[in-house]
């Protein structure tokens, strides 16, 4: 059964420093890996899908990398600002035949930028 | 995303009522799903449908159902609502593929009583 962990639970940052979120997996017979962004109240915006044949993906301040093999994620945010404030999410879709086209989330890191 | 409606957006009802909670979507997606989010345990799938005529239950399908009235319609039921039942609910929807992204709704906050 595939599990996400989210290390840290919560962050707190100064605005403008680069910082990374880390999203770990059990299972590496993945189709890709998703992370989102979760204001409160709100529902989930996905910030970029990585497949499983690619190494990272970029949009604008946000980097997201994949190591299949070791079954790790990374959010990179840079220049981080107060309005990135919010909860962030990896969510893993696996390929196995239990876990086909489900994804399996984290729980989540809660990130806070002050100014 | 406002593609992706969910109806009530918020519901406190008592035990033992039955609720169902809608779901909307512009996208022309085929693929929709339903999650519910716990603190502290993150999302989990309830059921999911690959077309009109698909229905597949998820990791926590008990004391739930579900309808594909349409295209664009997923509705889950709760027959006999329980407090344990009490969280946040979102409906989410993908193309058809294993490398579309899903996209979700903004949730339904229910209480049970």
């Amino acid at each position: 059964k595939q599990e996400v962990t989210q290390i840290p639970a919560a962050l707190s940052v100064p605005e403008g420093e680069n910082l990374v979120l880390n999203c770990s997996f059990t299972d590496s017979a993945i189709y890709n890996l998703q992370w989102f962004r979760q204001d409160p109240g709100k529902g989930l915006t996905s910030l970029l899908l990585i497949q499983s044949s690619q190494r990272e993906q970029t949009s604008g301040r946000l980097n997201a990398s994949l190591d299949k093999s070791s079954g790790r994620s990374t959010l990179y945010i840079a220049a981080s600002q107060p309005g990135d404030s919010a909860t962030y999410l990896c969510a893993a879709k696996g390929n196995n035949t239990g876990t086909a086209s489900k994804l399996t989330f984290g729980t989540g890191t809660r990130l806070q930028v002050t100014l | 995303d406002a593609d992706v409606t969910q109806t009530p957006r918020n519901r406190i009802t008592k035990t033992g009522k039955r609720i169902m909670l809608e779901c909307s979507q512009t996208k022309g997606h085929d693929r929709m799903y339903w999650y519910r989010q716990d603190p502290g345990l993150g999302l989990r799938l309830i059921y999911y449908s690959f077309d009109v005529k698909d229905i597949n239950k998820g990791e926590i399908s008990d004391g739930y159902s579900v309808s594909r009235q349409a295209q664009a319609k997923f509705s889950l039921s709760l027959e006999s609502a329980i407090p344990n039942q009490t969280a946040l609910y979102f409906c989410a929807t993908s193309d058809a593929g294993e490398v579309q992204p899903q996209h979700f709704g903004d949730g339904t906050r229910l209480s049970i009583l």
